[in-house]
């Protein structure tokens, strides 16, 4: 079945970098675009950044462009985000959801990893 | 870039109905949608995605209790003989300009 496995989280000092992986399987990784989803203690979803299948097409949201950048590598079938600057505000639960078809709705989600900053 | 807005909670008695809404701000009022279940403690889950139109299209193994429907620029979830593992918060996705959206959420209560 479809999994998808966050790893790389930890306490880090902000300024301080950190990279997250997910690492998928049960389904052809390289076909789906991947998005990375994030969620502050107590608060609601957040999206951070999304990679098409081929990393041709990459968007981020407003409050991590130029410090975070997403990748993959398709031959591992891992998604990755490098987080540089952090700042105590990026400190959240970290997901990675498949997208259904390429614009459109997530449908499947991994169990999230915790980045604080702090 | 669309805004989702939906009501923060919501309450409903076991073994009855309940409908949840969110609202797409305009001129986006055409856009389809996608529902996301959080359990207490858990990761999203993917429920359906809701057209424009009205359609809907549950995810893997989403009982047929949850359905989706539209009305203008408002999108529906109705959960209909609602159990308690149904308390959980929902929230409403949608996508545009490339990036992803996402709603407030709403918090429903099983009573």
């Amino acid at each position: 079945q479809v999994q998808l496995v966050e790893s790389g989280g930890g306490v880090v000092q902000p300024g301080g970098s950190l990279r997250l992986s997910c690492t998928a399987s049960g389904f052809n990784f390289y076909s789906y675009a991947i998005h990375w989803v994030r969620q502050a203690p107590g608060r609601g979803l957040e999206w951070v950044a999304v990679t098409s299948y081929n990393e041709v097409t990459k968007s981020y949201a407003d409050s991590v462009k130029g410090r975070f950048t997403i990748s993959r590598d398709n031959s591992r079938n891992t998604l990755y985000l490098q987080m540089n600057d952090l700042r105590t505000e990026d400190t959240a639960f970290y997901f990675c959801a498949r997208d259904a078809d390429g614009s459109g709705p997530l449908d499947y989600w991994g169990r999230g990893t915790l980045v604080t900053a702090s | 870039q669309p805004v989702l807005t939906q009501s923060p909670s919501a309450s409903a008695s076991l073994g009855a109905s309940v409908k949840l809404t969110c609202t797409l701000s305009s001129p986006y009022t055409s856009y389809g949608i996608a529902w996301h279940q959080q359990q207490p403690g858990k990761g999203p889950r993917y429920l359906m995605r809701v057209t424009g139109n009205g359609g809907h299209n549950r995810g893997d193994g989403i009982p047929d209790r949850f359905a989706g429907s539209s009305s203008g620029a408002e999108r529906y979830l109705t959960i209909s003989s609602v159990q308690s593992e149904d308390e959980a918060d929902y929230y409403c996705q949608t996508w545009g300009s490339g990036r992803g959206v996402f709603g407030g959420g709403t918090r429903l209560t099983v009573l």
